[in-house]
């Protein structure tokens, strides 16, 4: 059980395309899932929170205009990246939370913007 | 906000060896999880804990909840080459168990055979 799968692993953009990447808890419900960025070597950055229903809500310094998250359903979260440009490019990850505190994530979207 | 302080940041062992990491919070925790992402993937949940003084085995693995609520650590016994990888400890942000995680800044791991 908490399986959590990412859509697409891998995309290349050109500058100014949007970019749209999926994440869905397979075998369980979330009323919360939540998405980071990751540079190489460092911890996760937490994004955004996603509440199904509701707007997302953003950490400090995340553009929500740029990086839109919708939460459709109990079982859907995605992220989109308008107007991507070279300095965007990262491993977006996200998590669905399962109970009390323990999330569990999916396998990662490598986006690299030329 | 929370801060948690993972240490070591990196260490290189040789096949056979025992492993030790932790973690120190400037506040109280309900909960620590241990995470390890390999390269590439998304991070994998390897042991929660939910209790001060909890002592929680995964196969080779164990970690512990410290009795002060600010600590936590993850051993691995008769490392292997597949241990490589980047672990993470994590807690609730804010302490609250509304779900955001705080995480420490990794421990990667080098295991030589």
């Amino acid at each position: 059980g908490a399986v959590v799968s990412q859509h697409p692993s891998r995309v290349i953009c050109k500058s100014g395309t949007s970019v749209k990447i999926e994440c869905r808890s397979l075998d369980f419900q979330a009323t919360t899932m939540f998405w980071y960025r990751q540079f190489p070597k460092q911890s996760l950055m937490l994004m955004a929170t996603s509440n199904e229903g509701s707007k997302a809500t953003y950490e400090q310094g995340v553009e929500k205009d740029k990086f839109l998250i919708n939460h459709a359903s109990l079982t859907l979260s995605t992220l989109t990246v308008t107007s991507a440009h070279p300095e965007d490019s990262s491993f977006y990850i996200c998590s669905a939370r399962m109970r009390g505190n323990e999330q569990f994530f999916g396998p990662g979207t490598r986006l690299t913007v030329l | 906000g929370q801060q948690l302080n993972q240490s070591p940041q990196s260490m290189f062992i040789q096949e056979g060896e025992d492993v030790s990491m932790n973690c120190t919070s400037s506040s109280i925790f309900n909960t620590w999880l241990w995470y390890k992402q390999d390269p590439g993937e998304g991070p994998v949940l390897l042991i929660a804990l939910y209790k001060a003084g909890e002592l929680t085995s995964n196969g080779r693995l164990t970690a512990q909840f410290g009795i002060t609520r600010k600590d936590s650590f993850l051993n691995i016994s008769a490392s292997i080459p597949s241990d490589v990888g980047i672990y993470f400890c994590a807690g609730p942000a804010g302490g609250t168990s509304y779900g955001k995680l705080t995480f420490g800044q990794g421990t990667i791991l080098t295991v030589h055979p």
